[in-house]
């Protein structure tokens, strides 16, 4: 079973602050994206990193893929309230001509005004 | 394309009774994706389907959780019989094949069993 440990769990900072989050596992995965859920949503895609080393940055947001495409961290500058979510990392891996996401159970980011 | 329709919203239930999960996948998807999200689990991947044929079912917990695919337009995954433990966030995804495509989630379906 391919697993993904996300860290913190928690995390509660305010306004200007920034925060890495971390996603880590011992399987290596085809790519790994993140996603943002908001309460009463399904997740919604953030960014896709697919090369070992490759940093891909949204804004405030900066992304980064492990060499070894084991772990990936989420770095957020300047954080606003609007940033508040359930933040999810998700490894694809794949048999032949299908494949699956692997979700980790995600690191929830709370953003004081 | 309206996304992913997921119905019903809500659902209560009394343990024991039968459930039933449905999911409109995006047009053109063939891939889709059921999960389970709980506090403590987080989200767990249940089933997936390619080309509406269950390709993994190795995350459904037991007999009584089953999934079917009739079509490309339509799945249900049905609870029988349902237990208290079963309440949780059920979410129904698509994507159109490939390692490094987006899924798109539905709203999910809040089941409480009591």
């Amino acid at each position: 079973t391919q697993l993904l440990e996300q860290s913190p769990q928690f995390l509660s900072i305010q306004e200007g602050e920034n925060l890495t989050v971390y996603c880590n596992s011992s399987s290596v995965f085809s790519s790994l994206q993140w996603y943002r859920q908001e309460p009463g949503e399904g997740p919604v895609l953030l960014v896709t990193v697919v090369t070992g080393g490759e940093v891909k940055k949204l804004k405030r947001l900066t992304f980064q893929f492990g060499d070894a495409r084991k772990d990936s961290s989420l770095h957020i500058t300047a954080a606003q309230p609007g940033d508040t979510g359930l933040y999810l990392c998700a490894g694809a891996s794949s048999g032949g001509s299908n494949y699956k996401l692997t979700f980790g159970k995600g690191t929830l980011l709370t953003v004081n005004p | 394309d309206a996304g992913v329709i997921q119905s019903p919203r809500h659902e209560v239930t009394e343990m024991g009774q039968e459930v039933t999960l449905r999911c409109k996948p995006i047009s053109g998807h063939n891939s889709l994706f059921w999960y389970r999200q709980t506090m403590m689990r987080g989200l767990e991947l249940l089933i997936y389907f390619n080309n509406n044929v269950p390709i993994d079912d190795s995350g459904m917990p037991e007999d009584r959780f089953s999934a079917k695919m009739p079509n490309a337009s339509f799945s249900t995954l049905k609870i029988q019989p349902s237990e208290p433990r079963d309440s949780a966030v059920y979410f129904c995804a698509s994507s159109f094949q490939g390692s490094n495509t987006e899924a798109f989630f539905g709203q999910g379906t809040r089941l409480t069993v009591v």
